[in-house]
């Protein structure tokens, strides 16, 4: 079946320092995938997408590349400000078949002044 | 920028009683998806449904629940005799089209609490 795998958080950094974010996916067919973010008290936002290898979805200084050969989609912004702090779920969906999301586990960002 | 609205967004309800958790999506939307969120755990999706009827269904989505698009514009979602492990964050979506590379956009979600 479908899957995501996110990284454990919280992950804790200070403000202006580099964050990454792993993802990686299992997938029967070709995915599409998105990182959406949850700050306090709101519901999901889409923060950016890619829907085939090697695009590179960015929004609000993320970015993350659609890599087939690793199943990944990582996250990642250069440098990271207290607003960021949040939760942030990688998610997938097939374009045939299931249309569904399969979300990750989500993995909390706190970053401190 | 258009957006989906959900309520209430917290529902405090006696076991056994029924809920309908209420959305309106976006407009132009033909897509329509309730998930939810056990605190801690992941969302998981619950239901599809397009041109008034349901596209899939997750095994979570047994005979205890129910949607229903009663007019142009509300999506609901019915738990016909709710149990404590219904309690959730259940967040109602919405996207334009049904292709995977679409994006679906959510509500902020309504908080059901079953006590």
């Amino acid at each position: 079946g479908n899957s995501v795998t996110q990284m454990e958080g919280p992950v804790t950094l200070s403000e202006e320092a580099f964050l990454t974010i792993n993802c990686t996916y299992t997938a029967t067919g070709y995915p599409s995938l998105f990182w959406y973010v949850q700050y306090p008290g709101e519901g999901l936002q889409l923060l950016l997408k890619a829907t085939k290898a090697d695009d590179k979805g960015s929004n609000k200084g993320f970015e993350a590349t659609y890599r087939k050969e690793t199943t990944s989609f990582h996250l990642e912004k250069g440098s990271v400000q207290v607003s960021d702090s949040a939760v942030y779920f990688c998610a997938l969906t097939l374009d045939t078949g299931r249309r569904a999301l399969t979300f990750g586990s989500g993995t909390r960002l706190q970053v401190q002044p | 920028e258009p957006e989906v609205t959900q309520t209430p967004s917290h529902q405090v309800t006696q076991m056994g009683q029924e809920v309908i958790l209420r959305c309106v999506p976006i407009s132009n939307h033909l897509y329509f998806y309730w998930y939810r969120q056990i605190l801690g755990q992941k969302v998981e999706f619950l239901v599809s449904f397009y041109n008034n009827e349901i596209s899939e269904k997750s095994e979570i989505f047994d005979d205890q629940f129910s949607v229903e698009r009663p007019d142009g514009s509300n999506f609901t979602l019915k738990i016909r005799s709710t149990k404590l492990e219904d309690s959730a964050m259940y967040f109602c979506a919405s996207s334009a089209t049904g292709g995977g590379n679409q994006p679906q956009h959510f509500g902020d979600g309504t908080r059901l609490s079953i006590l």
